[in-house]
């Protein structure tokens, strides 16, 4: 199987500031046939179940703010929130859907 | 408006087996893979299976072949996740989840999902 690990474990930023969570697949999930990242990033808050955020990596899914971008390729991947509101405090969750599908850790996001 | 509506909260002995159900509505239900992903309690999301609502291909993660069976009925857009020969560290929330593969042998990502159901697993 694939391991997913996510970077920080916990952050904690201030309002209106950038949040950059980190996500390292323990091999390559870029599919080169058609160029395309199998990643997808979730956010979950208390009681809830996740919210799918962005998917191929950096598709943003609709509805979703676009202070929420996603980057990255091959092995490494980046979830930037480019300014911190009150209402993204959560866990956050890379997945990788190359193989067997495994989710990252995840990273407790609060505000500092 | 898409919806995924499980089954409630279930309290099983160790041993037993327990039936989830995930009911959806508002979209094309053979249009869709359904994934089944749990979280235990204070922990992180594990995928526990895909099925293709198209031709009933499973996928099962190898850690539960043999004890996870997924079906789904297309006359009532329903899916359905079987556990069985349970132990205490498969108490957890069980999701139901849409995928965005149909067909095939394997999953893709999940755009939305149920509400949860609770397995507690204890004598």
């Amino acid at each position: 199987d694939i391991v997913m690990t996510q970077s920080p474990d916990s952050l904690a930023v201030s309002l209106g500031e950038r949040a950059t969570i980190n996500c390292k697949s323990s091999q390559s999930v870029l599919y080169n046939s058609n160029n395309k990242n199998f990643l997808a990033w979730y956010q979950q808050k208390p009681g809830q179940p996740p919210k799918l955020l962005i998917y191929w990596a950096s598709t943003r899914e609709s509805g979703v703010p676009d202070r929420f971008s996603g980057s990255g390729s091959g092995t490494d991947f980046t979830l930037t929130i480019s300014s911190l509101q009150a209402e993204d405090v959560a866990v956050y969750y890379c997945q990788q859907f190359y193989t067997t599908p495994t989710f990252g850790q995840g990273t407790r996001l609060e505000i500092k | 408006q898409v919806q995924l509506v499980q089954s409630g909260a279930e309290v099983k002995n160790p041993g037993a087996s327990v039936k989830v159900s995930c009911k959806t509505s508002g979209y094309i239900f053979l249009s869709y893979g359904i994934s089944w992903v749990r979280q235990a309690p204070g922990q992180g999301l594990e995928w526990m299976g895909w099925i293709s609502t198209y031709n009933g291909n499973t996928n099962y993660p190898q850690n539960l072949q043999g004890r996870v069976s997924m079906t789904t009925d297309t006359s009532t857009s329903t899916a359905y996740m079987e556990l069985t020969s349970l132990r205490s560290d498969d108490t957890a929330i069980y999701y139901c989840a849409r995928d965005l593969k149909a067909s095939g042998n394997s999953p893709y990502y999940f755009d939305y999902w149920g509400q949860g159901t609770l397995l507690t697993v204890s004598s």
